[in-house]
């Protein structure tokens, strides 16, 4: 099993700052991660695909990059509504698996 | 509109059973894998199971054997059958399309309590 472990666990920032979110793969998954952005009482929402291809609707601020085993997720401009717990997940291999998380607090 | 609807969940005591329903709409479900992924309270996301087609399905080592994924096409329906549940198949579970494996839309979910 491909395990995904990302940190920080905690973010906590202004609004207008940039958020660097990292995901650290076990072994390789090539290209083959998401990002999922969770608000508090919802459900999980698609944002990045492919490690770096926004999803439908997904606003230009958010930005994914990394390959292998290092892969990066980053807010420029934090929103207050950007406030979440944000997962990676792989597609490499099964069990397709998610990251710890990391939640994001705006200040 | 793609929507996903989950229902079905409730409360169960040890050993029970209880079978998850999720309505698909807005897209044309027979040419999508599915999932079930689940949430425990104040927890991350775990992936439970997949389905492709009647054969082509999958599970987490934590519910092989006691859950069982399947969906009828016709209905535009996926399910869950879920036996033998214990404490820790309390969760939250969300019904997700799968797009090249990614989970790109999610229901809003369905609440699973195993207790006494």
């Amino acid at each position: 099993e491909i395990v995904l472990t990302q940190f920080p666990a905690t973010l906590s920032l202004s609004p207008g700052e940039r958020a660097t979110l990292s995901c650290r793969a076990s072994q390789s998954v090539s290209s083959d991660l998401a990002w999922h952005q969770q608000k508090p009482g919802q459900a999980p929402r698609l944002l990045i695909y492919d490690a770096s291809n926004r999803a439908t609707g997904v606003p230009a601020r958010f930005s994914g990059s990394g390959s292998g085993t290092d892969f990066t997720l980053t807010i420029s401009g934090l929103e207050p509504e950007d406030s979440a717990v944000y997962y990676c997940q792989q597609r490499s291999n099964w069990p397709l698996t998610f990251g710890g998380g990391t939640k994001v607090e705006i200040k | 509109e793609v929507q996903l609807v989950e229902s079905g969940g409730g409360l169960v005591q040890p050993g029970g059973s209880l079978r998850l329903s999720c309505a698909a709409s807005g897209f044309t479900f027979n040419t999508y894998g599915m999932n079930w992924v689940r949430q425990a309270p104040g927890k991350g996301l775990e992936w439970v199971s997949y389905a492709r087609d009647g054969r082509n399905t999958a599970y987490a080592d934590s519910v092989r054997g006691r859950f069982t994924i399947s969906r009828d096409d016709a209905k535009n329906s996926l399910y869950l059958q879920m036996n033998s549940l214990r404490a820790e198949d309390t969760a939250v579970y969300y019904c997700v399309r799968n797009t090249r494996y990614y989970m790109d839309v999610w229901g809003k979910g369905t609440t699973v309590t195993v207790s006494s």
